[in-house]
């Protein structure tokens, strides 16, 4: 079955930085990676995905990049701010369900 | 429109006690999942529901887990004769129709299970 991997489990970085979280998978028919966002104590909530058929993909300071023959998938989080510290987890699809990674705790220092 | 809501919110219970979470999924989607979170872990799946087909139970832990899906709509897991290993974070997401698991997921915001 699919199995993903997450590092780094804990990341701190100084407000305005970039942040880098990455990922691999082992199951090749893994068409969807999503990530997710979550605050202590709150849902996991869907902050971007990206499907195959792109290598990457934006949105304002956040970004996904995949590499499907070396089966990794990676977020990149550009001038962070306090208000990104959370844990973020990845996921790929697989046989209908998403298996997710281990997560990463983010802390941006002010 | 509404979000998928779960309920209760807590619950605490003693062991060996039966417990049911409920689940009411996004209207319109009609795939639902569960999964576990453990305190400071990962999402663990447990058990996923796709319209009309079979559901996939492949990440139940154990017999004393089950689940069902009525009308289509509102899902209950139960767990029986609750262990303290239990205790956990117990989430629920919907999609829209993705027979491959490649549509977003939204959660709800979880039942917090607790087993004294």
């Amino acid at each position: 079955g699919e199995n993903v991997e997450q590092h780094p489990s804990t990341l701190s970085v100084q407000e305005g930085d970039s942040a880098v979280i990455k990922c691999t998978y082992s199951d090749s028919a893994s068409n969807y990676f999503p990530w997710y966002k979550q605050e202590l104590g709150k849902r996991p909530q869907l902050i971007i995905d990206i499907r195959s058929n792109v290598g990457e993909k934006k949105d304002q300071r956040i970004a996904v990049t995949l590499n499907k023959t070396a089966k990794h998938f990676s977020l990149h989080i550009t001038e962070t701010q306090p208000e990104d510290s959370a844990v973020y987890f990845c996921a790929a699809n697989q046989g209908g369900k998403l298996i997710f990674g281990q997560g990463t705790e983010l802390s941006v220092k002010p | 429109g509404a979000g998928v809501s779960q309920s209760p919110s807590n619950k605490v219970t003693e062991k060996g006690k039966d417990v049911e979470l409920r689940c009411d999924p996004i209207s319109g989607h009609t795939a639902l999942y569960w999964y576990r979170q453990s305190l400071g872990q990962g999402l663990e799946f447990l058990i996923y529901f796709q319209g009309n087909s079979a559901p996939d139970k492949s990440g139940l832990p154990s017999d004393r887990f089950s689940a069902e899906r009525t009308g289509g709509s509102v899902s209950t897991l139960t767990i029986q004769r609750t262990q303290q290993e239990d205790s956990a974070v117990y989430l629920c997401a919907s999609s829209i129709q993705g027979a491959s698991g490649n549509q977003p997921q939204h959660f709800g915001d979880g039942t917090r299970l607790s087993i004294l």
